[in-house]
């Protein structure tokens, strides 16, 4: 099977500027996840959604980040204004269901300078 | 609350040593936990779950509900091996997939 997708790779922004994550899930897996994974940390769950429509998102600084999944397929995060804490990489997983193993992409690094 | 602590971030070995990574939860309920991997250069991925009861790659994870563990084992670590682990609560009863911090073994030659 096709693995999660995510674009891009890398971002380079500087602070107060905004930028956008894409993510791709395994076909058929209804639920999707976006982690936020600072260096030297484990991942923190930032969203969740089972098909289109939000589960938790209880960790999700929501003054400055959004995220959709239209159509319960694929998703976008975006943040703006970025600041320099945004520095991480974002992980996108999805999964069967919201107790089956989780399937993750490859991350996109976000470096605001 | 629900937590996951491994309280190791660096674990180094030399190759052909026994290795046992911990991971210590706190949960209300009947947790089913998982572990992650991710190899140099590679994505996250699922190593093995309690609930399988298997091995995977020579590692084998028992849960310990008395003490709260699921500490990840493996008699004979190799190179190979060599990796970032992450030990996970996922999203059961409502709550949130939790993972810890993680522990980056390094097996020696």
């Amino acid at each position: 099977e096709a693995g999660v997708a995510q674009s891009p790779r890398y971002k380079i922004i500087e602070k107060r500027q905004s930028v956008a994550f894409w993510c791709n899930p395994i076909s058929g897996h209804a639920t999707l996840y976006w982690y936020q994974q600072i260096l030297g940390q484990g991942p923190k769950l930032l969203i969740q959604f089972q098909n289109n429509g939000v589960v938790d998102d209880s960790q999700l600084p929501k003054d400055r980040f959004s995220a959709e999944r239209l159509k319960g397929v694929d998703s976008t995060l975006k943040i703006q204004p970025a600041k320099l804490e945004d520095s991480a990489v974002y992980l996108c997983a999805s999964s069967w269901g919201s107790n089956s193993p989780l399937h993750f992409g490859n991350g996109t690094r976000l470096t605001v300078t | 609350a629900q937590r996951v602590t491994q309280p190791e971030k660096l674990l180094s070995v030399f190759k052909g040593a026994p290795v046992e990574l911990k991971c210590n939860y706190s949960y209300s309920g009947s947790p089913e936990l998982f572990w992650y991997v991710q190899y140099s250069r590679q994505r996250l991925q699922l190593l093995l779950r309690h609930i399988s009861r298997e091995s995977i790659k020579g590692f084998t994870a028992d849960l310990n509900k008395g003490e709260t563990s699921f500490h990840l084992k493996k008699p004979f670590a190799q190179e190979e091996d060599s990796a970032m682990y992450y030990c996970a609560l996922p999203n059961t009863g409502g709550f949130k997939t939790i993972f810890g911090a993680g522990t980056r073994l390094f097996v020696k030659a």
